[in-house]
């Protein structure tokens, strides 16, 4: 156990709904990052919060975006879905943005887009 | 463009077998490759390394980093069913993205009784 837990744990969605993933962090953990993992790749950096504010973002387009609330729980939302979001989302949160060793994974969420 | 690349891909062995993974990195600002194991869905921190030539060792487990040639190997002997998973490599990347993770594609790595 990571002490990271993502809800749900499978979604189904069509093309063109909107979705939200969350992410609940260690208590303390101050930077929470998001990763898409299609299948048979790795994990991919969508966007990082820190301190309830976004700063780092991959190469994602801005229908991604993201919350961090004080109580150390975050969200993912993804709007107009396309089929190529199918993937794993993994949230992983750390003390701080260094650190990144002491960086722990949650179990997922497997979205699958119709 | 920053990369980390895996080989191989994918890789089936038996019991008691000794298996080298590789990672090879392209990466400015480097400063650490970390090794993860996912095997169901949360890859789980194994190893980072930050300094050439020095191994890393947890049971039969060991990696070790070139900084010279840009790579590091995951060795795991005595291989056991329960070491089947994916193994990831990655690259913080201190550039743009505040230290978050480049990740190799993985080596999926099978391991039959």
């Amino acid at each position: 156990e990571t002490g990271v837990t993502q809800s749900p744990t499978h979604l189904i969605k069509t093309r063109g709904q909107q979705v939200t993933l969350r992410c609940s962090s260690q208590s303390g953990h101050n930077t929470v990052s998001w990763y898409q993992q299609a299948l048979g790749q790795g994990p991919q950096f969508i966007f990082q919060y820190y301190r309830e504010e976004e700063n780092g973002r991959g190469n994602f387009p801005p229908r991604f975006s993201g919350l961090q609330f004080p109580n150390y729980s975050s969200e993912l939302n993804v709007n107009a879905l396309e089929l190529d979001d199918s993937a794993l989302y993994l949230c992983a949160s750390r003390p701080d943005r260094g650190r990144v060793n002491e960086q722990f994974f949650g179990p997922g969420t497997r979205l699958t887009v119709l | 463009e920053d990369k980390v690349v895996q080989s191989p891909l994918s890789l089936v062995v038996h019991e008691g077998d000794t298996v080298t993974l590789n990672c090879s990195y392209e990466v400015t600002n480097f400063r650490s490759l970390l090794w993860y194991k996912q095997e169901k869905k949360a890859p789980t921190f194994l190893f980072m390394l930050t300094s050439s030539g020095i191994e890393k060792k947890s049971g039969r487990l060991s990696s070790i980093l070139d900084k010279k040639e840009l790579f590091s190997i995951l060795n795991i002997t005595a291989t056991q069913t329960g070491d089947s998973a994916v193994y990831l490599c990655a690259v913080p990347d201190y550039g743009g993205s505040q230290g978050n993770l480049i990740f190799g594609k993985g080596t999926k790595l099978s391991v039959k009784p």
